[in-house]
Order: structure tokens, then sequence, then C-alpha cells
């Protein structure tokens, strides 16, 4: 079992609507959760945290998290077409040093 | 990009010739990785770092090798190439305090 699992999509959205990204992760022991956006041939860009049950907004996203049900979403409204990019889930255990990262989730927000 | 480059941005090798790729730091993070990412396999540690001589292997370490002599450089070697190694490579430092990893812009190593 992975440790972090996405949805790969690719997904696509209209412009304006509501994107929702979902990732869900196998250890209970997780603290730590972020959602990193990509654009191709690019690096990787933090955009949220979370670190408690509950929803997080910052501007357009929401990050959302159930640790009970092991899973953490990213909503993104208003979408763009500048949103379009692959989204990667992220978790880090109590515990550890290391970070573990799902496979993304392609977005594609049509105009 | 939180103080981080990552040289040389692009590398073209050929299989059995030893490469070392370089992540530098400007911000004293005890913290730095090193990752590779190829499509499906989404970005996978290598090894990493806590501490200058401090390193700890990762998921994907075979055929990888590390060192840090300063806290500011992360240094990757991979001893003898492999076609396999073609990939990008990322580094990635950790901020403590927030437990909030940062990436480089990464490096694209081709290995024929």
């Amino acid at each position: 079992q992975k440790e972090v699992e996405q949805n790969s999509g690719p997904l696509s959205v209209p412009e304006g609507a509501i994107a929702s990204l979902n990732c869900t992760y196998s250890d209970r022991g997780s603290q730590s959760f972020f959602w990193y956006r990509q654009y191709s041939g690019k690096s990787p860009e933090l955009i949220m945290f979370i670190y408690s049950n509950g929803d997080k907004e910052d501007g357009r996203f929401t990050a959302q998290l159930n640790k009970a049900s092991q899973y953490v979403s990213l909503l993104i409204r208003d979408s763009q077409p500048s949103d379009s990019a692959t989204y990667l889930c992220a978790v880090n255990r109590n515990t550890g040093n290391q970070f573990y990262f799902g496979t993304g989730t392609s977005l594609t927000v049509i105009p | 990009d939180a103080g981080i480059t990552q040289s040389p941005r692009h590398k073209v090798t050929e299989t059995g010739t030893p490469v070392t790729l370089r992540c530098h730091q400007t911000e004293n993070h005890r913290y730095m990785y090193w990752y590779r990412q190829d499509p499906g396999h989404g970005l996978r540690l290598i090894h990493y770092s806590y501490g200058v001589k401090d390193t700890d292997k990762g998921e994907v370490s075979d055929g990888y090798s590390v060192s840090r002599s300063k806290t500011e450089d992360f240094l990757l070697t991979l001893e003898s190439a492999t076609s396999s190694q073609t990939s990008v490579y990322f580094c990635a430092i950790r901020v403590e305090g927030l437990n909030i990893q940062y990436f480089g812009a990464g490096t694209r190593l081709s290995v024929l």
C-alpha cells in the first residue's frame, strides 16, 4: 500500500468552477499535510499546508483535513487557466524526517 | 526559491561515468533532501541530511551516495551512472519550525 495516493486524473474543469483534488494516506501517525503545485518542467511550489482537522483557507485555495478518514483535499475556487498544473499531495509523519508524496493529479482549467 | 540553487541544471552523460549534482542553500537550514521525479512515480526520496556529515537513506538510495561537509552544500553522486538514473533531480530544504519543504529548480539528467 502506498503511503500517499492521489487520483492521477486528468481532471478538467471549466474556468470559474471549483476544482476538487483528493488525497489519502496510509499512516495514522501522519501529522503534517501539504499541497504543492507543479507546472510542466518546473519544480514543486508549496501552496498550502495543514496540520489540524478541518478547513484552512488561503485566497482561492482551501485545504481540508480529516484524520479519522485519513484524507486531505484541496479545493480551488474560481478556477483559472493559470491553475492548470499537476498538484502533489505530501505528508510527514510525527516521528520521521521523511516526507511522502503522491504521484500527483493533473488539473486542466478550460477557458 | 528559498535560497536554493542546484547545479548543473541540465546534464547529459554516458553510462558508467561518475556524476555529481550540487545543492547549495543560503539560509542555514539543517535538513536537506535529494529526490528524483519520474513519470508515474512522483517524487521519491534518495537521501537526506540532518546536519553536517549526518545523512540517511531514502526509498531509492541504491546507486547514489551523498556528502555534506558544509551546512550550505549537499552533494549527490552517481558513482557509475546507468540509464535507469535518467531523471529529474530535486533538492529540497526543510524549514524546521513549520515543518515545510521548499524545492530547488531541479537538475535534468540524461544518461545515454
